[in-house]
């Protein structure tokens, strides 16, 4: 098993761009998330799915726009990238109370 | 809402003395309460977990954490770090909505 994926590793956009983060799990999780790592501040969560074909905002979701596109893949979208999108996104799943990280995706925009 | 928080940005330490690393917490309701672990470059990692039952919580790698409710604390220790243990440790809680609210982190620096 992989786990969860996330596809790209690294990204550097220009303010206005757009581009879609990607996350796959193959572990039959029902609940997916989008974190946002900062230094200082830990994670905080952007969106979740609790099952496919459910979203549900999280702490930082402005700015941003999720897919449960089906069991196995849930995506993060910037519409318009700012600077402040700066960061680290983590993509996780769980079908209990651990969750599974992927190894995150570090996002520049300048 | 709940909030966590993680008193000590960095933890420096010698290798094999003993660690602690302190979490609080402030919820209105009951919690489940994890430390996750990362290291450089890498996604998190699951280091151990309180759902329910004792307090006393042990990882296999030899962390332990102790849910205090009367104090609302989650502190992680171990009795000798190595450096292998050189990461950051992040506290989290779940209200039951199967999302997590994370701490700031620690940054833990074991030295020889």
């Amino acid at each position: 098993n992989a786990g969860v994926t996330q596809t790209p590793k690294f990204q550097v956009l220009k303010t206005g761009q757009s581009m879609t983060l990607q996350c796959a799990q193959d572990m039959n999780h029902n609940s997916m998330y989008w974190y946002r790592q900062d230094p200082g501040m830990g994670l905080r969560l952007i969106y979740y799915s609790a099952s496919e074909g459910t979203t549900d905002k999280g702490e930082v979701p402005n700015g941003y726009n999720v897919s449960r596109l089906n069991k196995r893949e849930f995506s993060l979208r910037l519409e318009s990238a700012a600077p402040s999108q700066t960061s680290v996104y983590f993509c996780a799943s769980t079908t209990g109370y651990e969750q599974y990280f992927g190894p995150g995706t570090r996002l520049t925009v300048t | 809402a709940q909030s966590v928080t993680q008193l000590d940005s960095q933890v420096p330490v010698f290798e094999e003395a003993p660690v602690e690393l302190r979490c609080n917490y402030s919820s209105s309701v009951s919690v489940y309460l994890f430390w996750y672990v990362q290291y450089p470059n890498q996604g998190l990692q699951l280091l151990l977990k309180y759902l329910s039952g004792s307090t006393l919580v042990e990882s296999i790698n030899g962390f332990e954490a102790e849910f205090n409710k009367s104090q609302t604390s989650f502190h992680l220790r171990k009795p000798s770090v190595h450096i292998s243990d050189t990461a950051e440790y992040f506290c989290a809680v779940d209200t039951g909505r199967r999302a997590l609210t994370f701490g700031s982190g620690t940054r833990l620096q074991v030295q020889p």
